[in-house]
């Protein structure tokens, strides 16, 4: 069965720092990975994606993503942590099992970065 | 600008009622889906529909019921027989689910009077 693992519930940073969220996935086939980012009372806004490729994608807000297929891992990175990055963060990757229209999303790690 | 639209933003409902969800779009895509929110457990399907007159249960499908009449719109029915409706409920629509990302609306908050 496809998952998704987001192994940390809260992730604390100073501003400036580099950050990092880590999701780690379980697939048959080959992964198709996103990341999403959620801030309170909204819906979620997609950031980045790895079908095929570079193994390191950039997406939306200066984040970065590392596709690792020996460590079956998905892990959200950025340089220098803003104070407006903090919000919840979703790993998510595309169902190859029952229906490929259906998309797992890993229970999310909540970003918090001190001024 | 395109979208997706959902709404009330927040509901409430009374024992024993149905009440319904609105989610419209109008960025021409052709699966929508629903999920639930609940605090630390992210998200669950609870229906999706890949086209027009077609839709398929997700996880959590018992207590809920969903339409597909039109290409924009995919309401939501909560029933009195989802005997935990308290959640924050998520609409989201794809152009392709094979390898393109979802769009989100920004929720509808259920909560139980």
């Amino acid at each position: 069965a496809q998952s998704v693992a987001q192994p940390e519930d809260q992730v604390n940073v100073a501003e400036g720092n580099p950050l990092t969220v880590k999701c780690t996935y379980s697939v048959s086939g080959n992964p198709y990975l996103f990341w999403y980012v959620q801030y309170p009372n909204r819906g979620l806004q997609f950031l980045l994606k790895y079908i095929t490729g570079d193994n390191l994608v950039k997406g939306s807000y200066g984040f970065e993503a590392e596709f690792n297929k020996s460590q079956t891992s998905f892990h959200l990175k950025k340089p220098s942590a803003l104070v407006s990055d903090s919000a919840l963060y979703f790993c998510a990757v595309r169902d190859l099992g029952s229906s490929a229209s259906k998309i797992i999303f890993g229970s999310g790690t909540r970003l918090s970065i001190r001024p | 600008d395109g979208g997706i639209t959902q709404s009330p933003k927040y509901l409430f409902r009374k024992e024993g009622q149905n009440v319904t969800l609105s989610c419209e779009q109008n960025l021409n895509h052709d699966a929508m889906y629903w999920y639930r929110q609940d605090p630390g457990q992210g998200l669950r399907l609870i229906y999706y529909s890949q086209i027009v007159n077609d839709f398929q249960k997700g996880d959590i499908a018992e207590g809920y019921s969903v339409s597909r009449e039109k290409k924009e719109s995919f309401p939501l029915t909560v029933t009195s027989a989802q005997k935990n409706p308290t959640a924050f409920y998520l609409c989201a629509s794809t152009l392709d689910p094979s390898n393109q990302p979802q769009h989100f609306g920004d929720g509808t908050r259920l909560s139980i009077l």
